[in-house]
């Protein structure tokens, strides 16, 4: 089974700072990859995924990630965040030779607090 | 699309009643899975179907969870009785392959 580590479960960050929220995943084996937004009192939002291709992903709200396969990790980066990116990003993997189903694994979530 | 559409948005019952939750997943998604999120531990999986089916219900906690899909595009998932502890936030999501994608929730508290 995978496992997700999301190194940091609180980024506070000063308005119109770069943010970075850190994502490990545990398998060397072929994945798709996911970064999920919830911002409090609602569901979750995906902001972006790696499926195949170019490694590096640009999503919805100006994030964008990279997968980076030697090291198992998929970073999400702002160059610049808005107090309305305050919420819980949720890192998640899953195994491409059967992404359905419950082989799909999410993070303990990061809250990003921004501060103006 | 609508996306996935859950009511109610919130429930507040009594110990001891019936809670009923509704699902309908994206048009065309043949997979739906129900999820739970506390602040204690995360989120969980607790059952998912295919095609209608149910595949794998090994996060259901107790027996007191059940839950049905009749038809592709309506699921409940029911807690009879409720405790205190089964206070949550439910999830549906839906997904073909690749991403699930996530209702707005329904908020459940068992006083």
């Amino acid at each position: 089974a995978q496992s997700v580590t999301q190194l940091d479960s609180q980024v506070p960050v000063f308005e119109e700072a770069p943010v970075e929220l850190r994502c490990n995943y545990s398998s060397s084996v072929s994945v798709y990859l996911f970064w999920y937004v919830q911002y409090p009192n609602q569901g979750l939002q995906l902001l972006l995924k790696y499926l195949s291709g170019s490694t590096l992903v640009k999503g919805i709200n100006g994030f964008e990630a990279e997968f980076n396969k030697s090291q198992t990790s998929f970073h999400l980066r702002k160059p610049s965040v808005h107090i309305s990116d305050t919420a819980e990003y949720f890192c998640a993997v899953s195994d491409s030779r059967s992404d359905t189903g419950n082989q799909f694994y999410f993070g303990t979530g990061t809250s990003l607090t921004v501060i103006p | 699309d609508a996306g996935v559409i859950q009511s109610p948005r919130h429930e507040v019952t009594e110990m001891g009643q019936e809670v009923t939750l509704r699902c309908k997943p994206i048009s065309g998604h043949d997979y739906l899975f129900w999820y739970r999120q506390t602040m204690m531990r995360g989120l969980e999986l607790l059952i998912y179907f295919n095609n209608n089916v149910p595949i794998d219900d090994s996060g259901m906690p107790e027996d007191r969870f059940s839950a049905k899909m009749p038809n592709a595009s309506f699921s409940t998932l029911k807690i009879q009785p409720s405790e205190p502890r089964d206070s949550a936030v439910y999830f549906c999501a839906s997904s073909l392959t690749g991403p699930r994608f996530f209702g707005p929730g329904t908020r459940l508290t068992v006083l």
